[in-house]
């Protein structure tokens, strides 16, 4: 299977406690994103790595929240001190684009679903 | 901020017949749009874009209109079978972005027997 993996699928922990959640992309993808998706909701974009540059982050990125891509590869999303709020599924995806070059769609894996206790 | 929305939460159709899932969009500046499919306890999985230099897609037993006047996307499911009851999200961004896309909240499809 060469689509996007995440691990793990699923993570219960709780309130205080850190999280880390990693995503590998489609391998000759240069763009990768994190999404938080709410039950009912459509996901809603967090960050942006072009590579290992880490590009845009939303204002819904806390300080709690880090998001790591060290070798243009996989991902890793950490969040710190976790709230019941932060109760939802992570999903990452992956595209082929830079800024010359038209959108690309982007592919999702199956995301992380959190649980906090 | 705006964001893409879709007009019914909810659709149900008989088995063979044709679905039709609508989709408005407030920012003029997108250009870009995609269709997804997800079912339960799965990421989104892509099914169609269309870009805004075009009115009309067409891949496998589905069809993307694109009306840039009145910002409308729509998704056309030819014969639908029971496989295709999921949520589908429309998706939109723009050329100088970083690609990041606004989604909107989705319309299951509900496909009786």
């Amino acid at each position: 299977d060469t689509g996007v993996s995440q691990d793990p699928r699923h993570k219960i922990t709780k309130r205080g406690q850190n999280v880390t959640f990693r995503c590998d992309p489609i391998s000759e993808h240069n763009r990768l994103y994190w999404y938080r998706q709410t039950l009912g909701q459509g996901p809603e974009f967090l960050t942006y790595f072009q590579n290992e540059a880490q590009l845009e982050k939303s204002r819904l990125l806390s300080d709690r929240f880090s998001a790591e891509r060290p070798k243009g590869s996989f991902s890793t999303l950490e969040i710190q001190r976790t709230e019941q709020g932060d109760s939802a599924m992570y999903l990452c995806a992956s595209s082929l684009g830079s800024g010359s070059v038209s959108n690309q769609p982007q592919h999702f894996g199956d995301g992380t679903r959190l649980s906090i206790l | 901020g705006e964001s893409v929305g879709l007009h019914l939460p909810t659709l149900s159709v008989q088995e063979g017949d044709n679905s039709i899932i609508n989709c408005a969009y407030s920012n003029s500046a997108s250009d870009y749009f995609i269709w997804y499919k997800q079912e339960s306890g799965k990421g989104p999985q892509f099914i169609i874009d269309i870009r805004s230099n075009m009115d009309k897609r067409q891949g496998q037993r589905v069809t993307v209109l694109l009306n840039k006047t009145v910002k409308h996307l729509s998704l056309q499911i030819a014969a639908t079978q029971p496989g295709d009851s999921a949520v589908y999200f429309c998706a939109e961004t723009f050329s100088g972005n970083t690609g990041k896309l606004i989604f909107g909240q989705g319309t299951t499809l509900q496909v009786k027997p």
